[in-house]
């Protein structure tokens, strides 16, 4: 079965810092994977999205994720956050074979911004 | 706004109750998820339809069920409600059959209430 682990539960940055929030998965076929962000009392939106076709991926908002096979990693990244960035952030794993198909997603990252 | 609607926005009900949630999808999005979304367990797949049909299950219970109609809106039926069911509830429309493959995009949730 398929699975993202997300560390950290919540991620304090300054204004201004680099911000990287970490997720790992773990599937059997190769995986598609994705970021997708909830501003509060709002549903999710997509970020970015990993298919194979480049293991650096680029989104909306400034973010980037990179696609690491040895380290089963899939880590978002943005090199200056913004207060506007403060939101929950999922990190999700589809599986690319011919299993069920609703997206596996991680617990879930608080990102604080602060001043 | 993502262009899928859900109401209602708030429900608060007793337990052994009986509800039923709608979801308009986007336009000529023929897919339709329904997650769960809760504190203990983050957020869960539970069924996908495609045109009408069941495509993939989920972490469903079987106090639940959901349909799809001709004109592709849905609704997600649950009955014999306990208090652990309180919990947001998200759709989310696609166009393509595989969630892999396209963009989901969220309503902003039903929020359910058992007391």
């Amino acid at each position: 079965a398929q699975s993202v682990t997300q560390l950290g539960s919540h991620v304090s940055v300054s204004e201004g810092a680099l911000v990287l929030l970490r997720c790992n998965y773990s599937s059997s076929v190769p995986p598609y994977l994705f970021w997708y962000v909830q501003y509060p009392n709002q549903g999710l939106q997509l970020l970015l999205k990993y298919t194979s076709a480049a293991t650096l991926v680029k989104g909306i908002n400034g973010f980037e994720a990179e696609f690491k096979k040895s380290e089963t990693s899939f880590h978002l990244t943005k090199p200056s956050a913004h207060m506007s960035d403060a939101a929950e952030y999922f990190c999700a794993v589809s599986d690319s074979g011919g299993g069920a198909d609703g997206l596996t997603f991680g617990k879930g990252t608080h990102l604080i911004i602060q001043p | 706004d993502s262009g899928v609607t859900q109401t209602p926005k708030h429900l608060i009900t007793a337990t052994g109750q009986r509800v039923t949630l709608r979801c308009s999808p986007r336009s000529g999005d023929l897919s339709v998820y329904w997650y769960q979304q809760s504190l203990d367990q983050g957020l869960q797949f539970l069924i996908q339809y495609y045109n009408g049909e069941e495509r993939a299950k989920g972490n469903i219970l079987e106090r639940f069920s959901a349909q799809q109609f001709p004109d592709l809106h849905s609704e997600l039926n649950l009955s014999s409600l306990e208090l652990g069911d309180s919990a947001l509830y998200f759709c989310a429309s696609s166009s393509s059959g595989r969630a892999s493959t396209g963009e989901l995009f969220f309503g902003e949730g039903s929020r359910l209430t058992v007391l």
